[in-house]
């Protein structure tokens, strides 16, 4: 079985600080997701993540990923108060047969607060 | 900006009853996917549908569990006798390529 584990589960910043998300999993993969979730809301994307090594960064977000080591990161730079939400990584472990199912496979999320 | 809608945005149901929820994909995506997020739980994958059939369930997928594209657009999912453990938001996805779209979710109570 799968399985997509993320640390810390809660993380508490103050702005402008710097801090990174793991996400390990337990099987071979090279598509790999972040999404942010705000409270009461959908998982909006991030970055998708499909090849070892890849990094993408959007703003004061980064993401990265080491199939080899099967591990992904998301860095936070200089955190800001909007950041604030629960992140989650999630894991197409079908991406191994060539064609993506797409079936994701989460992890338990980041619950992010960013205090001033 | 093309988006996955669904309807209800909340459904509250009676213990037993049939729930139908709706989902409209984004148009030129083939790969239509559920999930579901029990309060403050991570999200869990339940079917993924393709060229009209179900290409992979999970373990929560039971008996008790349907999906139909019953026209061009809709997609859909009924739980036909629910249960107090189904109360959960239900995401709607769908995929062109490698992203995956995830549409508002339908929040479920069942009381």
């Amino acid at each position: 079985e799968l399985k997509v584990e993320q640390n810390p589960l809660f993380l508490s910043m103050q702005e402008g600080k710097n801090y990174t998300i793991y996400c390990n999993y337990s099987t071979t993969s090279d598509r790999l997701y972040w999404y942010r979730q705000d409270p009461g809301k959908s998982l909006e994307s991030l970055f998708v993540l499909l090849s070892n090594g890849a990094v993408k960064q959007e703003g004061r977000l980064m993401a990265s990923l080491d199939t080899k080591a099967r591990l992904s990161t998301l860095h936070i730079t200089a955190a800001v108060h909007d950041l604030s939400a629960t992140y989650f990584c999630a894991v197409d472990p079908s991406s191994n047969y060539g064609g993506s199912q797409g079936n994701l496979i989460f992890g338990k999320g980041t619950k992010l607060s960013v205090k001033p | 900006e093309p988006e996955v809608t669904q309807t209800p945005s909340h459904q509250v149901t009676q213990m037993g009853q049939e729930v139908i929820l709706r989902c409209v994909p984004i148009s030129n995506h083939l790969y239509f996917y559920w999930y579901r997020q029990i309060l403050g739980q991570k999200v869990e994958f339940l079917v993924s549908f393709y060229n009209n059939e179900i290409s992979e369930k999970s373990e929560i997928f039971d008996d008790q569990f349907s999906v139909e594209r019953p026209d061009g657009s809709n997609f859909t999912l009924k739980i036909r006798s629910t249960k107090l453990e189904d109360s959960a938001m239900y995401f709607c996805a769908s995929t062109f390529y490698n992203e995956q779209f995830f549409g508002p979710g339908t929040r479920l109570t069942v009381l």
